[in-house]
């Protein structure tokens, strides 16, 4: 079984300037998280998708990130205008939408640097 | 968002020897869970805890549901050195059953 597919696994760019992140979950998983890793901190939930509605977003920063599911399937995260402080590792996780709370499988993760 | 707090922050220890690590939170949580993150991968689950007081083991591992559900531990017996990592324990807190938190992570290191 593929795992959650995320691309690309490194961005580099400048502060003010935009990026998106691309996800693919696992075939069959309704519920698709948005995490965001600080080096040497855990991840924290950005967003939360249960098919293409939005479950929780309270931890979004939405005047420069925002998300989209739009068939219930991919997911694109995008932040817009960047700042230093988002450089961190995003990780995309899925799980099934009557499965076991906090059972996710995460991807391998997008490590955006921003200079 | 609620806090989890986790110790130790790190560890180095010897191989053979057993590992001990706990996560506290002020509230309630329904679920505790502990993960392994491994260098440029994602998190992995490892234990899944349901239920207060109960003990549950994969392998190695054992962790436990604290009965005031506000605390759980994690041991691994024996370590090896593919024991290396950063150990995540999670949880969902009463009254919110999906958003899982993360604690800040204890990377072990294990000397040959």
């Amino acid at each position: 079984e593929a795992g959650v597919a995320q691309s690309p696994r490194y961005k580099i760019i400048e502060k003010r300037q935009s990026v998106a992140f691309w996800c693919n979950p696992i075939s069959g998983h309704a519920t698709l998280y948005w995490y965001q890793q600080i080096l040497g901190q855990g991840p924290k939930l950005l967003i939360q998708f249960q098919n293409n509605g939005v479950v929780d977003d309270s931890q979004l920063p939405k005047d420069r990130f925002s998300a989209e599911r739009l068939k219930g399937v991919d997911s694109t995260l995008k932040i817009q205008p960047a700042k230093l402080e988002d450089s961190a590792v995003y990780l995309c996780a899925s799980s099934l939408s009557g499965g076991s709370a906090g059972e996710l499988f995460f991807g391998e993760g997008s490590r955006l640097t921003v200079l | 968002g609620q806090q989890l707090n986790q110790s130790p922050q790190s560890m180095f220890i010897q191989e053979g020897e057993d590992v001990s690590m706990n996560c506290t939170s002020s509230s309630i949580f329904n679920t505790w869970l502990w993960y392994k993150q491994d260098p440029g991968e994602g998190p992995v689950l490892l234990i899944a805890l349901y239920k207060a007081g109960e003990l549950t083991s994969n392998g190695r591992l054992t962790a436990q549901f604290g009965i005031t559900r506000k605390d759980s531990f994690l041991n691994i017996s024996a370590s090896i050195p593919s024991d290396v990592g950063i150990y995540f324990c999670a949880g969902t807190p009463r009254g919110s059953a999906r958003q899982l938190t993360f604690g800040s992570g204890t990377q072990l290191t294990v000397l040959p």
